[in-house]
């Protein structure tokens, strides 16, 4: 099945620096990938998705990056707010959703 | 608003109990689906149901089981065969049982052992 690999597992940026998540995965079948807010006690919240015949998309301070080639997707967060600390998931989806194992981020004031 | 719905937030399990968690959606999604959420881990797929009275296992659906009956209501049993049941519990919904659509999460139950 697939194997969804995730990085940084934490992650601590000042106010206002930009945030980078990668994700890698090992289908090349799998040709959704979305990603995923998480905050305490909540349920994971879509927050922007790509498919596989994009190979970049933005949506104001957030964009993803699709390397199919490599097999290695990206999650970019500019001018970081301390609302965006959350737990952030990538996911790849082929037959079905694989995870990552999700990035605790700290946006520090 | 439309939405998913699960409850209830909390639940305690004894000894040998089931135990049965509420996921409902208001969405008019056709496909739902229950995952599991450990410290560390990814979300981890128990079952899923990609229309009314039909279901599939997941990768972990050793001693869980589910009903769809109704379109908007996807319960999960954890039965006392689960023999390690700590954990939060997600379901999710999403418009088709096409896998490339989003998927929607409800707020999750939080299962614990007494």
């Amino acid at each position: 099945g697939e194997n969804v690999e995730q990085h940084p597992s934490t992650l601590s940026v000042q106010e206002g620096d930009s945030a980078v998540i990668k994700c890698t995965y090992s289908d090349s079948a799998s040709n959704y990938f979305p990603w995923y807010k998480q905050e305490l006690g909540k349920g994971p919240q879509l927050i922007i998705d790509i498919r596989s015949n994009v190979g970049e998309k933005k949506d104001q301070r957030i964009a993803v990056t699709l390397n199919k080639t490599a097999k290695h997707f990206s999650l970019h967060i500019t001018e970081t707010q301390p609302e965006d600390s959350a737990v952030y998931f990538c996911a790849a989806a082929g037959n079905q959703f694989y995870f990552g194992t999700g990035t605790s981020l700290t946006v520090i004031p | 608003d439309g939405g998913i719905t699960q409850s209830p937030k909390y639940l305690f399990r004894k000894e040998g109990q089931n135990v049965t968690l509420s996921c409902e959606q208001n969405l008019n999604h056709d496909a739902m689906y229950w995952y599991r959420q450990d410290p560390g881990q990814g979300l981890r797929l128990i079952y899923y149901s990609q229309i009314v009275n039909d279901f599939q296992k997941g990768d972990i659906a050793e001693g869980y089981s589910v009903s769809r009956e109704k379109k908007e209501s996807f319960p999960l049993t954890v039965t006392s065969a689960q023999k390690n049941p700590t954990a939060f519990y997600l379901c999710a919904s999403s418009r088709q049982g096409a896998i490339n659509q989003p998927q929607h999460f409800g707020d999750g139950t939080r299962l614990s052992i007494l």
